[in-house]
């Protein structure tokens, strides 16, 4: 099993929609959750991060993290073509450790 | 804003040369990273440095060193350039804070090429 496991898509929503995006991981312990957004090219650019359980919202961007199913998602409400990218899932591990685990990352084409 | 600048963005060696990659963050982070990226592969962590002059080996650190004089710098070295160490070289650091570290910033990064 991946230790950060993403659908690695694509994901195709019309633009205006809802994407959601999702991210599983394996290790009970981990405490901080991150997601980021790669353009074709280009570095992984940070959108959120969320450290407890619930839902942190930053503009048209929802992070949802539920601990117990080691579950963390991403909404992107009124998705737009300039959101087409490949976003990656990040967990860091308990307090004291310094790795970061990356997922593969999911593509998301949001079609005009 | 975070700045974290890296030396080149593209860069074509050839095989067993040398190979210098900088990445330097005007951030006063005390961690910094190396990661490359492979198609299908994600982001593979070899190196991370949590203060000057310390380094943790990452997954995979083979064929690599890496070099952090000062806090802002942090260098990667291949010592002989390989073909299979043509991919893209992410550079990121993290500040650390009451034991939680926060977020990762990337650099651009640099595409080697290794003919």
């Amino acid at each position: 099993q991946k230790e950060v496991e993403q659908n690695s898509g694509p994901l195709s929503v019309p633009e205006g929609a809802i994407a959601s995006l999702n991210c599983t991981y394996s290790d009970r312990g981990s405490q901080s959750f991150f997601w980021y957004r790669q353009y074709s090219g280009k570095s992984p650019e940070l959108i959120m991060s969320i450290y407890s359980n619930g839902d942190k919202e930053d503009g048209r961007f929802t992070a949802q993290l539920n601990k117990a199913s080691q579950y963390v998602s991403l909404l992107i409400r009124d998705s737009q073509p300039s959101d087409s990218a490949t976003y990656l899932c990040a967990v860091r591990g308990p307090a004291g450790t310094y790795k970061y685990i990356f997922g593969t990352g999911t593509r998301l084409k949001v079609l005009a | 804003d975070v700045k974290v600048t890296q030396s080149s963005r593209y860069l074509v060696k050839r095989t067993g040369e040398k190979v210098f990659l900088e990445c330097v963050q005007d951030m006063d982070h005390e961690n910094m990273f190396w990661y490359r990226q492979d198609p299908g592969l994600g982001l593979r962590l070899i190196y991370f440095s949590y203060d000057v002059k310390m380094k943790e080996k990452g997954d995979i650190p083979e064929g690599y060193s890496v070099s952090r004089e000062k806090k802002e710098r942090f260098s990667l070295i291949l010592e002989s350039a390989s073909t299979n160490q043509t991919s893209m070289y992410l550079c990121a650091s993290s500040p650390i804070g009451q034991g939680i570290t926060y977020e990762q910033y990337f650099g651009p990064g640099t595409r080697l090429t290794v003919t």
